[in-house]
């Protein structure tokens, strides 16, 4: 009974392409985000949303378009991907206190 | 914004030893601060958190501190087991202000 599940577990794409990942939580969540985990590691925030409304959006290409279709799913969807896009990309929702991550999403640019 | 700093980048420890990580932040308006464990391949799981009205909390082999003054908050692990070894984040963030800013990560590796 998985809490925050996204998909796909893994993505290889060709530049230039356009790609989506979705997510979904079943915890009841206010908020759900949207974090950008690098080669190194570093957990970088991306967006966040609140109840269908995004609250914030980092410094984030705008071939990078977050939907949140209900306060349950965020969806992540990339235009034009480039090389440094790769990465692996992790869902959270959280209600106040602690965000609760998703699998991740391994995406990989060739 | 909240900028946090998480030291050192990288810790080996013998097994049963204790492993200490370390992180500040710089907007003394956070009051929330939870530590996450990410194992290889997998996702940040939260092991343990703390709140600005408490200094202290402990979890079996987990403790964290928080000093308020200096804004800084630790992890302490004490009789480390080889599946102690991942990567931990720690983070801060404001209640309700739905953004939670994470440090660096310190790898840890428990040697058997």
């Amino acid at each position: 009974d998985t809490a925050v599940s996204q998909t796909p577990k893994y993505l290889v794409t060709q530049m230039g392409n356009d790609k989506s990942i979705k997510c979904e939580q079943n915890l009841g969540h206010d908020t759900m985000y949207w974090y950008k985990q690098d080669s190194k590691k570093f957990l970088k925030i991306m967006f966040s949303y609140n109840n269908k409304e995004l609250i914030i959006n980092e410094t984030v290409p705008n071939r990078f378009s977050p939907k949140s279709p209900d306060k349950a799913h965020l969806n992540l969807h990339i235009n034009s991907l480039e090389l440094g896009d790769s990465a692996v990309y992790f869902c959270a929702s959280s209600s106040r206190v602690a965000a609760f991550f998703g699998q991740g999403t391994r995406l990989t640019v060739v | 914004g909240e900028n946090v700093e998480q030291h050192p980048s990288t810790l080996s420890v013998q097994e049963g030893d204790s492993a200490v990580i370390k992180c500040t932040y710089s907007d003394s308006a956070s009051n929330y601060f939870p530590w996450y464990k990410q194992e290889l391949g997998k996702r940040p799981q939260l092991i343990i958190d703390i709140r600005s009205n408490v200094g202290e909390k402990k979890d079996q082999r987990i403790a964290v501190t928080l000093n308020k003054t200096a804004k800084h908050f630790s992890l302490h692990i004490t009789e480390t087991q080889p599946e102690d070894s991942a990567v931990y984040f720690c983070a801060a963030s404001k209640r309700g202000f739905n953004k939670f800013y994470f440090g660096s990560g310190t790898k840890l590796n428990v040697k058997p």
